[in-house]
């Protein structure tokens, strides 16, 4: 059974830098055959996919125009996890965040509300 | 960008009745060459993140209910609760993973009428 396991703070100051992990259990971050993806969740943007990272014969990365310029996913193949960093941010940015696991998505993490204040 | 609009955006629907969800993509989200429909369906209660009920437009995923069912192809999807339970009050998704960037519909909030 895959588990995904969130953390990270739920308070970022404007400008900062939203930092996130999303722990894997029952898959390989570098299993070939899937992708690991960042969605977040907030009244005004509704569900909105942020990128993904994955492997097939090396790591690739895929992110939102949105957030392109700011976003960083990363696998960390030693803990079997990846990251969401999310530079610059603004209380717009302020939303609850999930890591899932593929395309369509059967496993989530169990969310994190990250609230962008000073 | 694929655009997915969802209606009703909230439905009111009776004990035993039927509820019907649509949802509509800017383009077709079907593949030509395995006539697949990149379509999914997700349940979402409070707290809690979405659940996935439908893939592929129409395959409910393990121990999903069979009151539900998802139809559709190309740029129209249909999601419907046969006959609607207490349990199946929350807010449904659809989302198209046909190409980048994935997108979600605005969500259907399903309450008892």
């Amino acid at each position: 059974q895959v588990q995904l396991q969130q953390s990270g703070p739920g308070l970022v100051k404007p400008s900062q830098t939203l930092s996130l992990t999303c722990a894997i259990s029952g898959d390989s971050v570098s299993t070939n055959t899937t992708a690991w993806n960042w969605i977040r969740q907030s009244p005004s943007r509704g569900l909105e996919w942020l990128g993904r990272t994955y492997y097939r014969s090396k790591w690739y990365n895929e992110y939102a125009v949105s957030v392109k310029s700011r976003i960083t996913i990363n696998p960390d193949t030693s803990k079997n996890q990846f990251s969401l960093q999310l530079n610059s941010v603004t209380p717009e940015d302020t939303a609850v965040y999930y890591c899932a696991r593929g395309y369509s998505f059967v496993y989530w993490g169990q969310g994190t509300l990250v609230t962008v204040s000073s | 960008d694929i655009v997915m609009t969802q209606s009703p955006d909230s439905l009111g629907v009776s004990l035993g009745e039927r509820a019907t969800i649509n949802c509509k993509s800017s383009q077709s989200v079907l593949y030509g060459s395995n006539n697949k429909n990149y379509l999914a369906w997700y349940q979402q209660k409070p707290g809690q993140p979405p659940k996935l009920f439908v893939y592929w437009a129409s395959t409910r995923e393990s121990g999903v209910p069979d009151r539900f069912s998802g139809s559709g192809s190309g740029t129209d999807f249909t999601l419907t609760i046969s006959s609607l339970q207490a349990e199946d009050v929350a807010v449904y998704y659809c989302q198209q993973y046909y190409s980048y960037p994935l997108t979600f519909g605005g969500g259907t909030k399903v309450e008892i009428k």
